[in-house]
């Protein structure tokens, strides 16, 4: 079976510049995650999904931020403008139930902002 | 709001046993979760426990939960150098969101 799946996984742009992060989660899995690990911590809840409803995006930074889930599945998030601080990995996970525990990572997409 | 604390490095010889300790503070805690980071990878669940159980052991994994004080440990047997990484504590109630701990290194010594 497939894992979580990211792309790209290392992006470098300039800041003020737009990026966007991929993700296609484990087949049957109807809630999907994003985190921000920044370095040297323990990965931080930007949103989640049960199917294509955001049901906590609270620590999303919605003037910079979005993300969407259209059809229940994959799921993009985005950055524009991008700044210095936005530096980090983009953690996608996903799991089968919402209690919110056992969830399943892809590798990150890590991005750096110059 | 909460809170989970870890040591941030534990290094081991080959062959010994490691425990990776962690406390946190939601006393409303249903599950606790141990996972694991490997560079330039994402995190895998190694394991987990339920918060009415207080101890829980797979294969050469040993999980200790101590709800009164607010703590879990993991306990790795006969370390080996594939066992250094990130270890990760988490915890979850109810519909909140999984917090984690900032990780403990594992440098496991040959």
């Amino acid at each position: 079976e497939a894992g979580v799946v990211q792309s790209p996984r290392y992006k470098i742009i300039e800041k003020k510049q737009p990026v966007a992060f991929w993700c296609n989660p484990i087949s049957g899995h109807n809630t999907l995650y994003w985190y921000l690990q920044n370095l040297g911590q323990g990965p931080e809840l930007l949103i989640r999904y049960e199917n294509e409803e955001a049901v906590d995006d609270s620590q999303l930074p919605k003037d910079r931020f979005s993300a969407e889930r259209l059809k229940g599945v994959d799921s993009t998030l985005k950055i524009q403008p991008a700044e210095l601080g936005d530096s980090a990995v983009y953690l996608c996970a996903s799991s089968l139930g919402t209690d919110g525990g056992e969830q399943f990572f892809g590798p990150g997409t890590r991005l750096t902002v110059l | 709001g909460e809170d989970v604390e870890q040591s941030l490095f534990l290094s081991v010889r080959e062959g010994d046993s490691s425990v990776i300790n962690c406390t946190y503070t939601d006393s409303s805690s249903t599950y606790l979760y141990w996972y694991k980071q490997e560079p330039g990878a994402g995190l895998q669940l190694l394991t987990y426990i339920f918060s009415n159980m207080d101890m829980k052991q797979d294969q050469r994994l040993t999980v200790l939960l101590n709800k009164k004080d607010k703590h879990l440990s993991l306990r790795i047997a006969d370390t080996q150098t594939g066992d250094s990484a990130i270890y990760f504590c988490a915890e979850v109630s109810g519909n909140t969101p999984l917090v984690f701990g900032k990780g403990t290194r594992l440098s496991v010594i040959a």
